[in-house]
């Protein structure tokens, strides 16, 4: 098992819907990130969450850090064409040096 | 700014052969870390490298070797070849551990 646990892993939706993908441990993180990745690229950085309970927005995505700092959610709205992509959370633990990626979940939105 | 840069794009293998995979980035940044990637296991962390001279192994270590002699460079050394490391690897650089990390845009390996 991995660290960081995505769900769902594949996600297929149509232009204009809602959808949220989850990211899980049982560890808790000094700080968590979210990735999009494009094939054939390397995933490119949206946001970063520090504190337990924050809510960052960009644009129509919504970004949620756990209180407890143990798992997150990201939030879309009316979803796009141009969201379809590859959706990696990422985080370090507390200890040691090691930055780890969840599972990661494969989003196609259908115009 | 070239950023993380990553060669070979493409890689065929026999098992049993050897290959460095090279990444070099210019942002100065002390981080760099080796991650394969693999379908439905998201990334992956191979080793690692806090510094000039510092390297440490990350989950999947066996079987690639790493070493860090200079800032800009982290090689990724296969030692012989196997059928499961056929994967796509990407190196990345960050100013520190959980800042942002910047990829590189990947080596396809096939080991046959």
């Amino acid at each position: 098992t991995q660290l960081l646990e995505q769900s769902p892993q594949f996600l297929s939706i149509q232009e204009g819907e809602n959808l949220t993908v989850y990211c899980n441990s049982s560890s808790v993180f000094s700080s968590l990130q979210w990735y999009r990745q494009e094939p054939g690229e390397g995933p490119v950085l949206l946001v970063t969450v520090v504190t337990g309970g924050e809510v960052k927005k960009l644009k129509r995505l919504t970004f949620q850090f756990g209180d407890a700092r143990k798992d997150s959610s990201l939030h879309i709205t009316a979803a796009q064409p141009g969201d379809t992509g590859l959706y990696l959370c990422a985080a370090r633990k507390n200890t040691g040096n090691q930055f780890y990626f969840g599972t990661g979940t494969s989003l196609t939105v259908i115009p | 700014n070239a950023g993380v840069t990553q060669t070979p794009k493409f890689q065929v293998l026999k098992t049993g052969q050897s290959m460095t995979l090279q990444c070099a980035q210019d942002m100065n940044h002390e981080y760099m870390s080796w991650y394969r990637q693999d379908p439905g296991m998201g990334l992956r962390l191979i080793h690692y490298s806090v510094g000039a001279g510092i390297t440490d192994q990350g989950e999947v270590p066996n079987g690639y070797n790493v070493s860090r002699s200079t800032t800009e460079d982290f090689p990724l050394r296969l030692l012989s070849a196997a059928p499961s490391q056929t994967s796509v690897y990407f190196c990345a650089s960050s100013y520190f551990r959980g800042t942002e990390a910047f990829f590189g845009q990947g080596t396809r390996l096939t080991v046959v």
